[in-house]
């Protein structure tokens, strides 16, 4: 049973718009997210993070909204760049003592100049 | 600093051979993560160490894979016999537990089983 759903598997938008991705989870303990971006032949690499405390957190071009009334949280990039093009995991800590990350799916990202 | 080091970064092998899977953890850090990536399950937690010691082997397909922690800066992720579904990318990824969720992953092994 997926708790971290990514239910867009790719995403395509143009050179210095905004691009919105989203990610669902069902288990309402979790209480900090994660998003890493991940090039191809590459790991994983992370990317920002919210704490459920706050709906907000913002670093320059990226920031992460957290809605957790319907348990749902969205990664916004603007302006996007070609060099973003790149998978997106959502993630959440999970398991006891939250010691472990639970990944969605990805959600390819390509930015079209 | 240096980063999770995985070796091979390649490895191709045929059905039935042993594979074995390399990782050197962030100096520091006390957790370790071994993860599998494929296209139709993502990312997946295989097994976790903390402190050198398996806490959790959950995630481990079956019997034909082992994972030991001998040291605080190595770790391997055995498969015997290889089968064509183990095909997939291997990450390793170590955390200091102290220092938040955050963990940081090795550039991956991508095995492929014939």
């Amino acid at each position: 049973d997926q708790q971290v759903k990514q239910n867009s598997p790719s995403l395509s938008v143009q050179e210095g718009r905004i691009s919105i991705l989203n990610c669902d989870y069902t288990n309402s303990m979790f209480d900090y997210f994660l998003w890493y971006k991940k090039y191809p032949a590459e790991g994983p690499t992370f990317l920002i993070s919210i704490s459920s405390i706050k709906d907000k957190n913002e670093d320059g071009r990226f920031t992460v909204f957290l809605n957790k009334s319907a348990k749902h949280l969205s990664l916004h990039i603007v302006p996007s760049q070609p060099g973003d093009s790149a998978v997106y995991f959502c993630a959440a800590p999970s398991g006891a003592g939250s010691y472990q990350l639970t990944f969605g799916k990805g959600t390819k990202l390509s930015v079209i100049p | 600093d240096a980063g999770v080091i995985q070796s091979p970064r390649h490895e191709v092998t045929e059905m039935g051979q042993e594979v074995t899977l390399r990782c050197k953890p962030i100096s520091g850090h006390n957790s370790l993560f071994w993860y599998r990536q494929t296209m139709m399950r993502g990312l997946e937690l295989l097994i976790y160490f903390n402190n050198n010691v398996p806490i959790d082997d959950s995630g481990m397909p079956e019997d034909r894979f082992s994972a030991k922690m001998p040291n605080a800066s190595f770790s391997t992720l055995k498969i015997q016999p290889s089968e064509p579904r183990d095909s997939a990318v291997y990450f390793c990824a170590s955390r200091r537990r102290t220092t938040g969720n955050t963990i940081y992953f090795g550039e991956g092994s991508w095995l492929t089983v014939v």
